[in-house]
Parts: structure tokens; sequence; C-alpha cells
């Protein structure tokens, strides 16, 4: 049973466009969400963080928004580099739990 | 500064062999955690250290032990490898609040 779900394996994007990745959680008690990113051959890097008690956090080109009555998250890069082309997770602090991931391609 | 240290970072096993998977960090992190990839999922839980002489099982410790003798070091321990232990180990630490550090991976197969 997934307590966390990206449902988007894939996604494909044009540089300079918005990347839009989602991430939905079972918990309404879950209060810290994490983006990780994953190049090929290496370990996940930590990319931006969120509390509960915000709805968005930005750094940079990458934003996280949290929906609580949801029980929503999406991470959103702009622009898209193409350098941005990774693995993108999302986990919960608390749990530990990573989703499945979403391959993120960002075509020149 | 080296962070998290992952050795070897391949190795080919046969059923039933034993191998243990070293990980060190040099930043003096009191936790430590242990996470298997398998293909097209997410991470998955083995065992953590919340600090040196203590350990806890995660979300799939089955077929693996662990031990946290020094803060630095957290060897994982696969006793007797099996086809389904065929994965990309991934071990990470982190200190308070902080997001985890994680190392580049041990890819084990075994045949």
């Amino acid at each position: 049973d997934q307590q966390v779900k990206q449902n988007s394996p894939s996604l494909s994007v044009q540089e300079g466009r918005i990347s839009i990745l989602n991430c939905d959680y079972t918990n309404s008690m879950f209060d810290y969400f994490l983006w990780y990113k994953k190049y090929p051959a290496e370990g996940p890097t930590f990319l931006i963080s969120i509390s509960s008690i915000k709805d968005k956090n930005e750094d940079g080109r990458f934003t996280v928004f949290l929906n609580k009555s949801a029980k929503h998250l999406s991470l959103h890069i702009v622009p898209s580099q193409p350098g941005d082309s990774a693995v993108y997770f999302c986990a919960v602090h608390q749990k530990l739990v990573f989703g499945k991931g979403t391959k993120l391609t960002v075509n020149p | 500064n080296a962070g998290v240290t992952q050795t070897p970072k391949f190795r080919i096993l046969k059923i039933g062999q034993s191998m243990t998977l070293q990980c060190a960090q040099d930043m003096n992190h009191n936790y430590m955690y242990w996470y298997r990839q398998d293909p097209g999922m997410g991470l998955k839980l083995i065992y953590y250290s919340v600090g040196a002489g203590i350990t806890d099982k995660g979300e799939v410790p089955n077929g693996y032990n662990v031990s946290r003798s020094t803060t630095e070091d957290f060897p994982l321990r696969l006793e007797l490898a099996a086809p389904s232990q065929t994965s990309v180990y991934f071990c990470a630490s982190r200190t308070g609040n902080q997001p985890q550090h994680f190392g580049d991976g041990t890819r084990l197969s075994i045949l």
C-alpha cells in the first residue's frame, strides 16, 4: 500500500517551459515533505522541502506547493533546463517513504 | 569532505554467498540509513540507526543485518544471497532535521 504516490513515471518538456511534477500522499498526519533529484549512477540529492505550516516554498527556479486538503504536493521548475533531466522523488520525512519517482526529460 | 562513501560500487554474487556492503560518512551525522531501489520503484528502507549501538528495522529488513559500532560506519550484511536481493543499495545519513545525504549506491546482482 503506497503511502506516497507519484503517478506519472515520466514527463517530457521543452527547454524554457514549466515542468510540473506531482505527488499524492495518504496520511493527513504527514507534515514534512522533501523532493530529491537523482541522476543515473548517482545517489539522490536533496532539492527542496516544505513543511505543512506552509503552502509554498520557493528556491530559485524550483517551487513546491502543498495542498493539505487534497493531500497533494507538486514541484514546479521554471524555466526548465536540459540539466534538470533526472528522476525526481517525493518523500515524507517522518516515515522515510519515497514515491516511485518521475523521470523528467527536458528537450533542448 | 567525502560525504557518504559506499563500497563496492558493483558486485556480482552467487546464490547463497554472503557479503557486506560498506557505508561510511565523515559528517558526524547521528542518523544513518540503508535503502534498496528496485527497477521502476522508489527507495525502500531496509534498516536505520539513530546513533552508535542503536539500529532498527525498516520496511524490508528480511535477509539483511546491520551493525553500528561507530558513528562513521554502518555496514549492511547479506548472509545468504537470494536473487530477490538483486537491487541498487543506497546508504544515507543526516543530522537533526536536515535532509538526508546519500551515497552513490552499490549495484548488486545475484545469479
